[in-house]
């Protein structure tokens, strides 16, 4: 069965400062895809950032970058230049190839707090 | 281009009743996804329209439906209103494709009285 772990629940950061957000994940598909997604305070699912298993680069979406290991099973959001807008909370995501592995399935989420 | 939209924004229903709630995907869009998202928790996925065919399906009971239409829109129904389904309904729409992001409304947040 595939899950998501993301092992932080709340998180720290200066304003300015990178911080990097955990996100583990099994699977036995070997084509999947990986979402992190940003939801403030108000409710709505933001799309930031996908990175393909098969994939070769770590996508990057200008201050967003992803750093997938995918011997590790890993795939971390890296936010850099935090700024106080970035208060949210983070969900990491991912979506198998095969029947009913192609839904989404989430994580728990990281609360990040920038603090100016 | 339209995002997705979402009806109504807030809904508060007693248990044993009935609810439909609606979805315009975004435009181009021809897959629609439903989750529930309790407070504090991740979302949690209901089921998946391609085409107007379930093609995905979560550990939901049977009285959690759906429908979507040629236009790619969709209703979430459910029957038997619980305590336990007062959350924040939240639908998605995308391209078909395991690379394919998928794109939230605001959601509705029903409540169960």
């Amino acid at each position: 069965a595939q899950k998501i772990t993301q092992t932080q629940p709340g998180m720290f950061v200066q304003e300015k400062e990178a911080v990097t957000l955990d996100c583990t994940y099994d699977t036995s598909d070997p084509s999947y895809g990986l979402f992190w997604y940003k939801q403030p305070s108000s409710g709505e699912m933001i799309f930031l950032i996908y990175q393909g298993s098969y994939d070769q680069q770590n996508a990057t979406e200008g201050r967003y970058s992803l750093n997938f290991q995918k011997a590790r099973k890993s795939a971390n959001l890296v936010i850099s230049a935090s700024q106080l807008g970035d208060s949210a909370m983070y969900f990491c995501a991912m979506r198998g190839n095969a029947g009913n592995n192609r839904k989404l399935i989430w994580g728990l989420g990281t609360s990040l707090a920038v603090n100016p | 281009e339209t995002g997705v939209t979402q009806s109504p924004t807030h809904l508060i229903k007693t248990r044993g009743q009935q609810v439909t709630l609606r979805c315009s995907s975004q435009s181009g869009h021809n897959t629609v996804s439903w989750y529930q998202q309790a407070l504090g928790q991740g979302p949690q996925f209901i089921f998946q329209y391609y085409r107007e065919e379930e093609n995905g399906r979560g550990n939901f009971p049977p009285r959690f439906s759906g429908l979507q239409f040629p236009n790619y829109s969709s209703e979430l129904n459910v029957n038997a209103l619980e305590l336990d389904d007062s959350a924040l309904y939240l639908c998605a729409s995308s391209l078909a494709g395991t690379n394919q992001p998928q794109h939230f409304g605001d959601g509705t947040r029903l409540s169960i009285l």
